[in-house]
């Protein structure tokens, strides 16, 4: 079946460090969407980034299409974005949507 | 207020009796789907559709069935539930089946089968 990988699987920062999720997917996807799943279960749509780069705050992403690849930066943590974050991908016709295993994040004062 | 709405937020339940876990969304999406997650499993899809009357299987759609009669409600059905769909389900939906725009989660629900 189709692999997401994300890494690193695990991740502690001071708060008010930078750090940056990485997702590889294979050449039969696309779509890219990052996800953030707080503490209490709720999972949020980060950004919907198929190619290029967008910012939202201190959350930026990246695709690199031609690379398979998508890199998530957080800048000046906070321990509210603690949580796990999810890389997805699908097909264009959106028929199946596969996760990655997540990023699990803590944040700490 | 545009949301996926998902109820009940946690439901106990025996093995072998029915039940069903609603999803509604108010956006007028057509694109509607079910994910379950499991530690080390991640999430995975149940079952989707693309429109009203169009119903597709995911990866995991053992055990389930699902309807979509109208464009709003997208529900979940066990028929007979057992202890290994014992996790957490999330119901999401999209505006179009053209994978341009992004999955919105319902809160979760989260089932325990004894």
């Amino acid at each position: 079946g189709i692999q997401v990988e994300q890494s690193p699987p695990d991740l502690i920062l001071q708060e008010g460090a930078n750090s940056t999720l990485r997702c590889n997917f294979p050449d039969s996807v696309n779509n890219l969407q990052w996800f953030h799943q707080n503490p209490w279960g709720q999972l949020i749509n980060l950004f919907y980034i198929p190619s290029g780069t967008k910012q939202n705050g201190r959350l930026s992403a990246t695709t690199v299409a031609t690379e398979r690849y998508s890199l998530l930066y957080i800048s000046s943590s906070q321990t509210t974005d603690s949580g796990v974050y999810f890389c997805a991908v699908g097909r264009t016709s959106y028929d199946k949507v596969i996760f990655g295993p997540g990023t699990s994040l803590s944040v700490i004062p | 207020e545009a949301q996926v709405t998902q109820n009940p937020r946690y439901l106990i339940t025996v093995t072998g009796k029915k039940l069903t876990v609603t999803c509604s969304q108010n956006m007028n999406h057509e694109y509607m789907s079910w994910y379950r997650q499991d530690p080390g499993l991640g999430l995975r899809q149940i079952y989707y559709s693309m429109n009203v009357e169009v119903t597709d299987k995911g990866d995991v759609p053992e055990g389930y069935k699902v309807s979509r009669k109208e464009k709003r409600n997208f529900p979940l059905i066990l028929e007979s539930p057992s202890p290994n769909q014992t996790s957490l389900y999330f119901c999401a939906s999209s505006p179009t089946r053209l994978n341009n725009s992004p999955l919105h989660f319902g809160n979760g629900t989260r089932l325990t089968v004894t």
